[in-house]
């Protein structure tokens, strides 16, 4: 069973619209963590914001936002007001307690049209 | 600091020739990943270590090995190169586990093609 789920291959949304990258994860360890990764074409891994498990608020970090979910398993990424720049590859990976794996999801490919 | 270092860049092998793609980082880290990036797709882990001397298979360990002798060091060895082995490999580290904000820092990466 794949452990991190991101279902949107692709996107296209319109400059200044906000937007929302889905991720589901499974995991019955109680402390784990969520990262979102930007991708873009020159191929560097970029950080974007975290949410650990035992988080009361959701994270924030700028323009991003994180919509963290526990019962739902769900930490879909938030980009509000979204540039030209955000286009990318975006990874949603998540950290298990267990034995500190990363796994990653298989990313959503952004299109920022102007 | 110059981060996580990833060498070479590029290489070309040849079927069943054998290859170090080294990782090295300066930020005193504990935990170190491989992983590899087929085109178009994410990011599926190799090996990890959480300490030197301690390594872990990830997801897709086969026709890898790994060793972890240093803090600083963690290369990663392909004994009969294959071509379903031709991917870039991204070499990460962090600082801390589960539990606290500690992404992972990446290397720039290693294009490897396997004729």
């Amino acid at each position: 069973a794949q452990k991190i789920t991101q279902t949107q291959p692709g996107m296209f949304v319109q400059e200044k619209e906000a937007v929302t990258l889905d991720c589901t994860y499974d995991t019955s360890d109680q402390s784990y963590g969520l990262f979102w990764y930007k991708q873009p074409s020159s191929g560097e891994m970029i950080f974007l914001i975290y949410q650990g498990s035992y988080d009361e608020q959701n994270a924030t970090e700028g323009r991003y936002s994180l919509n963290f979910q526990k019962a739902r398993k769900s930490a879909n990424l938030v980009i509000s007001a979204s540039q030209l720049g955000d286009s990318a590859m975006y990874f949603c990976a998540m950290r298990e307690g267990r034995d500190d794996k990363i796994i990653f999801g298989k990313g959503t490919r952004l299109h920022i049209l102007p | 600091n110059a981060g996580v270092t990833q060498t070479p860049k590029f290489r070309i092998l040849k079927i069943g020739q054998s290859m170090t793609l080294q990782c090295t980082q300066d930020m005193n880290h504990n935990y170190m990943y491989w992983y590899r990036q087929d085109p178009g797709m994410g990011l599926k882990l190799i090996y990890y270590s959480v300490g030197a001397g301690i390594t872990d298979k990830g997801e897709v360990p086969n026709g890898y090995n790994v060793s972890r002798s240093t803090t600083e060091d963690f290369p990663l060895r392909l004994e009969l190169a294959a071509p379903s082995q031709t991917s870039v490999y991204f070499c990460a580290s962090s600082y801390l586990g589960t539990g606290n904000n500690s992404p992972l820092h990446f290397g720039n990466g290693t294009r490897l093609t396997v004729t």
